[in-house]
């Protein structure tokens, strides 16, 4: 079976410091996709990035960086100094081969202060 | 169109009427997805479409939840006898290819239709 755990419910940061998202997946496929949805309070899910399992390198995108690490199953998301604009609740999604179904975390709902 | 389409956006309905929810995906995407969040959980699975085709029905709860794709563009859930539990946002997405079910092609979705049930 496919999971994705995000066990942080709600995170609160004050406006200019760093904050990280964790993401943790299971799945038996060997070949698989993650991502990360941003959804505003406005209610659209955004994409924002897809990883492939084979492609280990993190990626930086202006003040957003993640940090997949298969060997603990993990696809971590990095705000650096944090926006009031970037609060919204965040999902970590998986895919796997062998099915149609995109795996939904549960969110982390990052309240950032002015 | 330049994103995923849905209507209505909000929905309120009276428990056992039948409500529609329509998709309309990216131009020339494919795949359709429609998916359901609950308050404070993240979208879950309903069915899959790759053109016309409903290849993948399972996430659908019941007999009174049903979609359908004709032309393979437009699609259309249907929720028959609503029950208050139906009560979600429900979400479409879509993607540009699949070449088989292994791809992990990005999906984007729709705004979402709030469907309220009393």
């Amino acid at each position: 079976a496919q999971k994705v755990t995000q066990a942080q419910t709600e995170i609160s940061v004050v406006e200019k410091e760093d904050v990280t998202l964790d993401c943790v997946y299971e799945t038996r496929d060997t070949t698989y996709y993650l991502f990360w949805y941003k959804q505003p309070p406005s209610g659209e899910l955004v994409f924002l990035i897809r990883r492939n399992s084979f492609d280990e390198q993190n990626e930086i995108s202006g003040r957003y960086s993640w940090n997949f690490q298969k060997s603990t199953s993990s696809f971590n998301f990095t705000i650096t100094a944090s926006q009031v604009v970037d609060s919204a609740v965040y999902f970590c999604a998986l895919k796997g081969v062998g099915t149609y179904k995109y795996i939904f975390g549960t969110g982390t709902r990052l309240k950032v202060l002015a | 169109g330049a994103g995923v389409s849905q209507s209505p956006r909000y929905k309120v309905t009276k428990r056992g009427q039948d409500v529609a929810l329509r998709c309309d995906p990216i131009s020339g995407h494919v795949s359709l997805y429609w998916y359901r969040q609950a308050l404070g959980q993240g979208p879950e699975f309903l069915t899959y479409f790759n053109y016309e085709a409903q290849q993948d029905k399972s996430g659908l709860p019941n007999d009174r939840f049903s979609a359908e794709r004709p032309e393979g563009s437009i699609s259309t859930l249907t929720i028959q006898r609503t029950e208050q539990r139906d009560s979600a946002m429900y979400r479409c997405a879509s993607s540009l290819v699949t070449r088989g079910q292994g791809r992990g092609n990005t999906i984007y979705f729709g705004e979402g239709s709030w469907l309220t049930v009393v």
